[in-house]
């Protein structure tokens, strides 16, 4: 079965601070893996994705995530994080073989100023 | 213009009702799906939809029914609520069914059900 793990409910960072959500994934085959994000009252956004290739992925907004795969992780990270990066975090392993996502229980990050 | 598109926002009603949540994308995708977020912030597929077919269709109750009319459209029909059937519901789309084509979702806003 695939699954993916956020072992953090929460994070707290100040403003200016680098920021990491982790993110553990368990999945036969290639994985391929997602970060989403959603703001209070809103559907979720996409951030990021690594299919294949570069272990290190950009993303929207300053986000970037990398790919290991001996330690089955896909943390997301952000060098500076801002007050505007306050929301949801979502990982997400999608299973090439029936197209099926699933998503991590969510990381609430906050920012203070 | 908004890309995935979802009515009503919110949906306040009684146990043993039955609802719908209607569903439009203008972003001529050809996967829909419907997801369920719980009070946890859980997010669990329900369906999905790929040019009106059924792809997907997880351990869901038989109340809950989707109808495509056509690929924009993906709508969400709910029999005789019930107390924990209240949620978020969202509605999503993307290109292909999968990631074929290395595609990400688009989600909708979200409707806010609660069943009294």
């Amino acid at each position: 079965a695939q699954s993916v793990a956020q072992p953090e409910d929460q994070v707290n960072v100040a403003e200016g601070n680098p920021l990491t959500v982790k993110c553990t994934y368990s999945v036969s085959g290639n994985p391929y893996l997602f970060w989403y994000v959603q703001y209070p009252n809103r559907g979720l956004q996409f951030l990021l994705k690594y299919i294949t290739g570069d272990n290190l992925v950009k993303g929207s907004y300053g986000f970037e995530a990398e790919f290991n795969k001996s330690q089955t992780s896909f943390h997301l990270k952000k060098p500076s994080a801002l007050v505007s990066d306050s929301a949801l975090y979502f990982c997400a392993v999608e299973r090439w073989s029936d197209y099926k996502l699933s998503f991590g229980a969510g990381t609430t990050v906050t920012v203070r100023a | 213009d908004t890309a995935v598109s979802q009515t009503p926002k919110y949906l306040v009603t009684q146990m043993g009702n039955d609802k719908s949540i209607k569903c439009e994308q203008n972003l001529g995708h050809d996967t829909m799906y419907w997801y369920k977020q719980d009070s946890k912030k859980f997010l669990k597929i329900m369906f999905s939809y790929n040019n009106k077919e059924l792809i997907i269709n997880e351990t869901v109750p038989n109340r809950f029914s989707p109808k495509s009319p056509d690929k924009a459209h993906l709508n969400l029909h709910i029999n005789s609520l019930e107390l924990g059937d209240s949620a978020v519901y969202f509605c999503a789309s993307s290109r292909a069914a999968g990631v074929l084509s290395n595609e990400k979702l688009f989600f909708g806003s979200g409707t806010q059900l609660s069943v009294l």
